[in-house]
């Protein structure tokens, strides 16, 4: 099956530790995305990569990182800076440029991160 | 910056009912604009991108509609289901901001027996 794959689906943290989400996609996409999804709220773009070994920050970078040293993984690490990490993390993929006009996004499944 | 609203935030209506969702951006200079589904703690699903050259894109029972000059954008949804029973959210996709997209806060609308 093709698709995107996000893990765990639920993640418990203790405040200041750093906690790692993994995204990981087979469909042969150049582009990733990480978005952040707070109850009552829209998405917002917290870093994108539209290839491999580049990625830039997006509207909430603060206390995140990435890394994208594979085409078909993006992990996201919340790190102990970011002051309200609890919420719904959303991994997306594209063909990025080369999706031209239509390029869409596909959405994994989703991890929800509490901090304790 | 782009600010993208939806209206109404929640909505509920019996089964077989025609509704309308309604999305709005505030920055006319869009690429494109997209409708995606989202059922409770999951994912998103695309059903519907526009072209900001369209006027609007048909999915079966569902049909967008774009007036970029007016800075709105609907979705139409025929003779309503139970099972279209999800939040649903618009997003725009910025002109020179790559596949960037900032999107709405969502309507959350449930189809009753």
């Amino acid at each position: 099956d093709g698709g995107i794959t996000q893990s765990p689906k639920y993640l418990f943290r203790k405040e200041g530790q750093n906690v790692t989400l993994s995204c990981e996609q087979n469909l042969n996409h150049d582009a990733m995305y990480w978005y952040r999804q707070d109850p009552g709220q829209g998405l917002r773009l917290i870093y994108y990569s539209q290839i491999v070994n580049d990625f830039q920050k997006g509207d909430i970078a603060e206390g995140y990182s990435v890394s994208r040293e594979k085409k078909e993984s993006f992990p996201l690490t919340v790190t102990s800076a970011q002051k309200n990490p609890t919420a719904f993390y959303l991994c997306a993929s594209s063909m990025g440029r080369a999706g031209g006009d239509t390029d869409t996004q596909y959405f994994g499944p989703g991890t929800r991160l509490t901090v304790l | 910056k782009q600010e993208v609203t939806q209206i109404p935030a929640a909505l509920s209506v019996p089964e077989g009912e025609n509704l309308v969702l309604n999305c709005s951006f505030t920055d006319s200079a869009i690429y494109n604009l997209q409708w995606f589904r989202q059922d409770p703690g999951k994912g998103l699903t695309s059903l519907l991108l526009i072209q900001s050259s369209q006027r609007e894109q048909t999915s079966g029972r569902l049909n967008a509609s774009l007036d970029k000059s007016s800075g709105r954008s609907t979705l139409y949804i025929a003779a309503s289901q139970p099972g279209d029973s999800a939040t649903y959210l618009c997003a725009v996709r910025l002109t020179g901001g790559g596949n960037k997209l900032t999107f709405g806060t969502g309507t959350q609308l449930k189809v009753e027996l």
